[in-house]
């Protein structure tokens, strides 16, 4: 499978535990984001990396979130000391080129439960 | 405050029955135009994308969506919906002109359609 891999697929911690999740993009994309989906509601923008740069943090993304491209492939997304907030869905998704002609491809998602 | 707006929430339809899903936006110059579909269990997957030229697009499994600029819409439309077309619907917007590094996304619309 040549597309977004999330890992792991699902995660339950307890409130106050550290979590951190991956992303591998689809290998050529040098554009790669990270979103959160609650029920209901589309998915809200977080973090965006062009390579190893992170350009834009969202006002959501709370200084308990970090996120990594070390090396401009895979991608990790960090969440320390969770709340019960946190329970949400993690996208990652990634693009090549113009994020307007040529749209961003989606992994699977990693669903966080915080108990 | 920029903004996505799909219409209906929840929409429940028979096979072989027609659809048309609203999405409005609230940004005025030029706009690139997205419909992602989510089926139960999978991941975001695009649909169709307008970033210039004819306002009618057509994309995968026979959806098509048309621009109409004056009216700040981009529908999705099918002529005769299938069983296999249930999933969550996503209409997603970026300013050409201002931050091309993200998508503003509408809520979702969810379709079920009954065989």
């Amino acid at each position: 499978d040549t597309g977004v891999s999330q890992d792991p697929r699902h995660k339950i911690t307890k409130r106050g535990q550290n979590v951190t999740f991956r992303c591998d993009p689809i290998s050529e994309h040098n554009r790669l984001y990270w979103y959160r989906q609650t029920l209901g509601q589309g998915p809200e923008f977080l973090t965006y990396f062009q390579n190893e740069a992170q350009l834009e943090k969202s006002r959501l993304l709370s200084d308990r979130f970090s996120a990594e491209r070390p090396k401009g492939s895979f991608s990790t997304l960090e969440i320390q000391r969770t709340e019960q907030g946190d329970s949400a869905m993690y996208l990652c998704a990634s693009s090549l080129g113009s994020l307007a002609t040529m749209g961003q491809y989606f992994g699977p998602g990693t669903r966080l439960t915080v108990t | 405050a920029q903004s996505v707006s799909q219409h209906n929430h929840h929409v429940i339809l028979s096979e072989a029955a027609s659809l048309e899903l609203g999405c409005n936006y609230s940004y005025g110059g030029t706009v690139n135009l997205f419909w992602y579909v989510q089926y139960p269990g999978q991941h975001l997957q695009l649909l169709l994308k307008y970033f210039s030229g004819d306002p009618l697009v057509k994309g995968i499994k026979g959806f098509e969506a048309e621009f109409i600029k004056s009216k700040f819409s981009f529908n999705l439309r099918k002529p005769s919906v299938q069983w296999s077309d249930t999933a969550e619907y996503f209409c997603a917007v970026i300013r050409e002109a201002g931050n091309n590094r993200k998508l503003i996304w509408g809520l979702g619309t969810s379709l079920a359609v009954n065989p």
